[in-house]
Formats: C-alpha cells, sequence, structure tokens
C-alpha cells in the first residue's frame, strides 16, 4: 500500500540553527502539505502546495518557514533560525486532489523536532 | 471560518462495550468531515470520511459515524471495543470547493481496559 515517508522520524536542533524536515509523498498525488503539533495540542495546518506553488499557508507559516518540491519526489519544510516554541511533531500529507473536494489527505508518521 | 470540538480529551471504556466519541463542527458551508486515528508512535490514518453522500458513515475496523446537520454532529461510534482500539482519535472538517486544510480537534485518547 503507498505511504507517506517522512525523514528524520527525530531531529533535535539547537536554537537559532536551521532544519529541514523531508517527505516523500504518494507517488500520483498532486496537493502536499504540512500540519504541525505541539505537545498536548490541536494538530494544525501549516501550508498547501499544488502545482509547485504554496496555495494556502496559515498565520503560523511565516517567513521563518519555507517549503520546495526539489525534484519529482520529495516535499520539504525549510525552518530558518529555530525557535524553542518550534518543537513539535510535523506532519507531512498528500492527496490526489485538495481535501476541499471530497479526497482524503494521507499523513506520513511524522518528525518529531526538538528545539534545545 | 471551520472549527471542532471534541468533547472528552480521554475516554476510558470496558473491552466489549460501546465505544462513543463526540465531534462539533461549525462551518458556514456544508462540511466535508473526517474521522483520523493516530496509533502510538504512527502517523495520522482515515478511519472515515463524510462527504454528504449518506448521513451514516461506515469506517475501518467497525467504527461508523453519524453525520447530523441540526446538531452540527458527526459523532463517532463502534458497539464493541477491543483492546487494539486504544489509540487518539481525531475529527477533522474541510469545506466543499473551499480551503484545501483540514481543521483538527484537539482529539480524544481512547483507554480500553481489558
Amino acid at each position: 500500500e503507498p505511504e507517506v515517508t517522512q525523514t528524520p522520524s527525530h531531529q533535535v536542533t539547537q536554537m537559532g540553527q536551521e532544519v529541514i524536515l523531508h517527505c516523500v509523498p504518494i507517488s500520483n498525488h498532486l496537493y502536499f502539505y504540512w500540519y504541525r503539533q505541539i505537545l498536548g495540542q490541536k494538530v494544525e495546518f501549516l501550508v498547501s502546495f499544488y502545482n509547485n506553488e504554496i496555495s494556502e499557508k496559515s498565520e503560523i507559516f511565516d517567513d521563518q518557514f519555507s517549503v520546495e518540491r526539489p525534484d519529482g519526489s520529495n516535499f520539504t519544510l525549510k525552518i530558518r533560525s529555530t525557535k524553542l516554541e518550534d518543537s513539535a511533531m510535523y506532519f507531512c500529507a498528500s492527496s490526489e486532489r485538495g481535501t476541499g473536494m471530497n479526497t482524503e489527505a494521507f499523513f506520513g508518521q511524522g518528525t518529531r523536532l526538538t528545539v534545545v | 471560518a471551520q472549527s471542532v470540538t471534541q468533547l472528552g480529551s480521554h475516554v476510558s471504556v470496558s473491552e466489549g462495550a460501546l465505544v462513543l466519541l463526540r465531534c462539533n463542527y461549525s462551518s458556514s458551508v456544508p462540511p466535508y468531515l473526517f474521522w483520523y486515528v493516530q496509533y502510538p508512535n504512527q502517523g495520522l490514518q482515515l478511519l472515515l470520511k463524510y462527504t454528504s453522500a449518506a448521513t451514516l458513515v461506515k469506517g475501518i475496523n467497525g467504527f461508523e459515524a453519524e453525520f447530523k446537520k441540526s446538531e452540527t454532529s458527526f459523532h463517532l461510534t463502534k458497539p464493541s471495543a477491543h483492546m487494539s482500539d486504544a489509540a487518539e482519535y481525531f475529527c477533522a472538517v474541510s469545506t466543499q470547493g473551499g480551503s484545501e486544510k483540514l481543521v483538527f480537534g484537539k482529539g480524544t485518547k481512547l483507554t480500553v481496559n481489558p
């Protein structure tokens, strides 16, 4: 069964450092997403990506964050100058069509980011 | 703007008992509704989704949910709990033809006691 793959599963970084979280979406999917879940809080939408550009982003997704699809298979989230409050589980997801079109999103297992 | 409220952050049931996990939504336009499950150390897996075709939706692992527009609810049920159902359950909403994002509830952690 096809799945969304995220690496690494855990990442520890020092405050102020840059991190890149990696995701391989399901191959025939066209929409890609990043969500995050701070411990004990809701899963929050960060950004959606379609046709090689950001289609929607939340207030959380400020200039500190960027996404890229560097090749035909990978989808990355870059966090510049990490802060303690960036510590969270980051989920990548993909879907054939947008979730606003009656399509489920498939989620990866997440990357737990700890900023120290 | 859409929102989701899940009543009860923790629910505990005995094996074989009815499981009822509550979800209420707020949406100004017809919603799409989803239940996801997260087992320990795993990602989010879709249990079922409401897409306006039928108000009673059956999902995997014996779960089902009923969409009640008058109550703005989409509660998740299972007639008989199994130990393997222990997990965290998330209700989520998106809007038809609207935003691409899913808005999640806070989640309900289900414990199944032997």
